[in-house]
């Protein structure tokens, strides 16, 4: 089975800085797909970015952007000039590849809850 | 193009009544998928179906819960007398397929019981 472990259940940052969570999983498999979610206080759960295992490439989008360690199992979001409206529940998730039981299952960790500070 | 849309927001129910959940997925969405949010936990998969199909249910407990997803109109969780164990955030999302691409999420259905 696989796990998720996000190792700080709080951070702090302010307005304008760079903040990095931390993520940590354990698979057997080779191929996979990893996520970074973001719960704000209205409660949607928000897919902030996408990366797939195979590719060696770290994934971007905009202030977004994750640090993809392969061999460590190592999966973190940096977030860059950081925003009052990226005040949130932040999960990183894990998905396995689309053939195999369970595959289309996120398996979350518990979460970083995010405070932007102005 | 709506997103995924869950109601009720909230649902407040007695011990021993039912509760039932609903889901409309994206348009153009076929696959949806329900997960259970405890307090301070991330959220956990319940189920996964697609129209008319469940297809893995593994995350269910086997009393009490069940979905369905019919041809016409939302998918459904029916929680059947509720007890105060099941108080919890569920989200429902949906996918236009299963490869990897990550779901989008409703805001969730906030369970109480009482």
């Amino acid at each position: 089975a696989q796990t998720v472990t996000q190792s700080q259940p709080e951070m702090s940052v302010q307005e304008a800085e760079t903040v990095t969570l931390s993520c940590t999983y354990d698979t057997s498999e080779n191929n996979y797909y990893l996520f970074w979610y973001k719960q704000p206080p209205s409660r949607q759960m928000i897919l902030v970015i996408r990366q797939e295992a195979y590719k060696q490439q770290n994934a971007t989008e905009n202030r977004f952007s994750v640090n993809f360690q392969k061999a460590a199992k190592s999966f973190s979001l940096k977030i860059s000039d950081s925003q009052l409206g990226d005040t949130a529940m932040y999960f990183c998730a894990f998905m396995k590849p689309q053939s195999g039981a369970g595959s289309y299952q996120l398996t979350f960790g518990k979460g970083t809850k995010l405070s932007v500070i102005p | 193009n709506a997103g995924v849309m869950q109601n009720p927001r909230h649902l407040v129910r007695r011990r021993g009544q039912e509760a039932r959940l609903r889901c409309s997925p994206m348009k153009g969405h076929s696959h949806v998928y329900w997960y259970r949010q405890l307090p301070e936990e991330g959220l956990k998969f319940m189920v996964y179906l697609q129209k008319e199909n469940i297809i893995d249910e593994s995350g269910m407990p086997k009393e009490r819960f069940s979905a369905e997803f019919p041809k016409e109109g939302p998918s459904i969780l029916r929680i059947q007398q509720v007890v105060r164990g099941d108080s919890a955030a569920y989200f429902c999302a949906s996918s236009r397929d299963s490869e990897g691409r990550g779901a989008f999420f409703g805001q969730g259905t906030r369970l109480t019981v009482v």
